[in-house]
């Protein structure tokens, strides 16, 4: 079945630094692919999205790219601040309206 | 602004009890999804809907069951809660575009602690 295998955490940075959080799915079809975030006590937020092959999600200085041929689908982030400390996860869904979560990388971020 | 709201945030409930958690959407999708969030574990479906009065079960029912009556509003029951249900409960919809399915918008999440 499908599923999404995402870096074990947790990552701690020091402002400034470069991130990567690397993730990789299992998909029979062609899912779309995002990254979310959550805060503390919260639900989860859309970070950046990307719904087929090749295109770059990008939003608030985060960027990733589906990639077909590794199976992946990598955030990227040039230059953490304190405020990105939160848990990161990836996510796929497939045609039958389902959704697959990693299981999330705590990032924190230390001045 | 889109919203997925959820009826509480914090919820203290006894074993034994039967317990309602409410979820409400205003952008007349289709798709609504409860998950439970465990550390370590990520996100667990536990049911899932793709119409009105329509339920699919997902990767952990037992104990659980949902109820949707209008579009708008997703239930989750737990039938006699247990304190092994003491979790964050993530309610989420979407909407199926042809043949892809957009991103899940999700509340804030309720906190349920069984005592």
């Amino acid at each position: 079945g499908d599923s999404v295998t995402q870096m074990e955490g947790p990552v701690t940075l020091s402002e400034e630094a470069f991130l990567t959080i690397n993730c990789t799915y299992t998909a029979t079809g062609y899912p779309s692919l995002f990254w979310y975030v959550q805060y503390p006590g919260e639900g989860l937020q859309l970070l950046l999205k990307a719904t087929k092959a090749d295109d770059k999600g990008s939003n608030k200085g985060f960027e990733a790219t589906y990639r077909k041929e590794t199976t992946s689908f990598h955030l990227e982030k040039g230059s953490v601040q304190v405020s990105d400390s939160a848990v990161y996860f990836c996510a796929l869904s497939d045609p039958g309206n389902q959704f697959y979560f990693g299981t999330g990388t705590s990032l924190t971020v230390i001045p | 602004d889109v919203k997925v709201t959820q009826s509480s945030r914090y919820l203290v409930k006894r074993t034994g009890e039967k317990v309602f958690l409410e979820c409400v959407q205003d952008m007349d999708h289709e798709n609504m999804f409860w998950y439970r969030q465990d550390p370590g574990l990520g996100l667990r479906l536990i049911y899932f809907s793709y119409d009105v009065k329509m339920k699919e079960k997902g990767d952990i029912p037992e104990g659980y069951s949902v109820s949707r009556e209008k579009k708008e509003r997703f239930s989750l029951i737990l039938e006699s809660a247990s304190t092994n249900q003491t979790s964050m409960y993530l309610c989420a919809s979407s909407f199926t575009s042809g043949y892809i399915n957009t991103e899940a918008f999700f509340g804030q999440g309720t906190r349920l602690t069984v005592v």
